[in-house]
């Protein structure tokens, strides 16, 4: 068990420019989140996939943001034209099933958008 | 809509002190609730899960207490560390919403 990990770590990118995340789940999860934390806030739900399955999105993920998981392995968080709006840490988690199973995060990826 | 609140958003206490963090829920139809703690900067890190059938979970120095009826979590902390000083945060989970959290209560503990 290596944990979940997440890169990269830290992202800075201009206004407009597209950015992806990679998220690598705890090995035999099936269940994948993603959330969104803003300084002093909690994390906010975006989406989640059963296996290779997304089976819910969240309202703050507008058109601009895309997620996949290809296989039901690693997943990856596209985000394209970026705003300032977006910075913010981008956090996977993973988890053997739904409400029943603790959900472990990885370290997250740190987005700026200048 | 649940909203999660959790009280008091900054606690500061000498080493060795006992002390207890407070949750509430608004909706109580929730499968389960769990408290995290996060360091500056990083990650978070599950300290304990309580199905909604639970009424308590235990984990060393660490109480978690859940009431579901009246919407309250409680975490209580037993003979605090510098160690412990981070951000502990409470997240219910729901269907279709996975995990909803709180603010956050930010803790400081002084040697």
């Amino acid at each position: 068990d290596t944990g979940v990990s997440q890169n990269p770590r830290h992202k800075i990118t201009k206004r407009g420019q597209n950015v992806t995340f990679r998220c690598d789940p705890i090995s035999e999860h099936n269940r994948l989140y993603w959330y969104r934390q803003t300084l002093g806030q909690g994390p906010e739900f975006l989406t989640y996939f059963q296996n290779e399955a997304q089976l819910e999105k969240s309202r703050l993920l507008s058109d601009r943001f895309s997620a996949e998981r290809p296989k039901g392995s690693f997943s990856t968080l596209e985000i394209q034209r970026t705003e300032q709006g977006d910075s913010a840490m981008y956090l996977c988690a993973s988890s053997l099933g739904g409400s029943l199973y603790e959900q472990y995060f990885g370290p997250g990826t740190r987005l700026t958008v200048t | 809509k649940q909203e999660v609140t959790q009280i008091p958003a900054a606690l500061s206490v000498p080493e060795g002190e006992n002390l207890v963090l407070n949750c509430s829920f608004t909706d109580s139809a929730i499968y389960n609730l769990q408290w995290f703690r996060q360091d500056p900067g990083k990650g978070l890190t599950s300290l304990l899960l309580i199905q909604s059938s639970q009424r308590e979970q235990t984990s060393g120095r660490l109480n978690a207490s859940l009431d579901k009826s009246s919407g309250r979590s409680t975490l209580y902390i037993a003979a605090s560390q510098p160690g412990d000083s981070a951000t502990y945060l409470c997240a219910v989970y729901q269907a279709g919403t996975a995990l909803i959290f709180g603010k956050g209560t930010t803790l400081s503990v002084s040697s």
